[in-house]
């Protein structure tokens, strides 16, 4: 399994202003993954973070205004960039990792706790 | 892209009921998943479900992997308080290593003492 952990776990910003969230992981892991969860709804990929690569976007999603770094395999960030009050969400990052359930193949995805972001 | 329909959307029942609550894709999965979300907190894989027909159960949990692979249900037995939270369904299209999860919109489940 994996233990992560988020920071800020929440933040209230300024409409215009760019907020980092951070995700550390206990273990060195390949795989790490962005979020987010708007308000009552639920949870859309943002991108895979690449350790020494680009990050990979789905749909939607830009990196001008979702930088994303990976400097190691324990550690990754999440900018939002240019915030304006549709950003308010949970941000939520999230690994794969051995569990104890799944068949000797297969990883399960392990989330962190969330950044909840609301922007004024 | 590919999505889950998951009903019921929420359930007020009362503690020491049966809890049933389903997922239904347009297009095949490899792996279904059942996740719980806690107020505060990110999702816990409650069961994983790797292949057709497979019945999986995990204490009062017991989930299943529809037959067409299109579809998976997750049931709680004898509910109690802490039962309570949104329970997602989570569908993923690759094995070893894996791709990213395509979630279903959650089902919020309260339980009456």
């Amino acid at each position: 399994s994996a233990v992560i952990s988020q920071k800020p776990s929440r933040d209230i910003c300024q409409r215009g202003t760019s907020l980092t969230i951070q995700c550390q992981v206990d273990s060195q892991v390949t795989m790490m993954f962005w979020y987010r969860q708007q308000p009552g709804q639920s949870l859309t990929l943002i991108a895979t973070a690449n350790q020494g690569s680009e990050a990979t976007y789905e749909s939607g999603f830009v990196i001008d205004k979702f930088p994303i770094s990976r400097p190691n395999l324990t550690f990754s960030t999440l900018t939002v960039s240019n915030m304006s009050p549709e950003d308010s969400s949970i941000y939520l990052c999230s690994v794969e990792a051995r569990g104890e359930r799944a068949p000797h193949s297969y990883n399960e995805q392990f989330f962190g706790p969330g950044t909840r972001l609301t922007v004024l | 892209g590919q999505q889950l329909n998951q009903s019921p959307q929420s359930m007020f029942i009362q503690e020491g009921e049966d809890v049933s609550m389903n997922c239904t894709s347009s297009s095949i999965f490899n792996t279904w998943l059942w996740y719980k979300q806690d107020p505060g907190e990110g999702p816990v894989l409650l069961i994983a479900l790797y292949k057709a027909g497979e019945l999986t159960s995990n204490g009062r949990l017991t989930a299943q992997f529809g037959i067409t692979r299109k579809d998976s249900f997750l049931n709680i037995s004898a509910s109690i308080p802490s039962d309570v939270g949104i329970y997602f369904c989570a569908g993923q299209n690759y094995g070893g290593s894996q791709g990213n999860l395509i979630f279903g919109k959650g089902t919020k489940l309260s339980v009456k003492p």
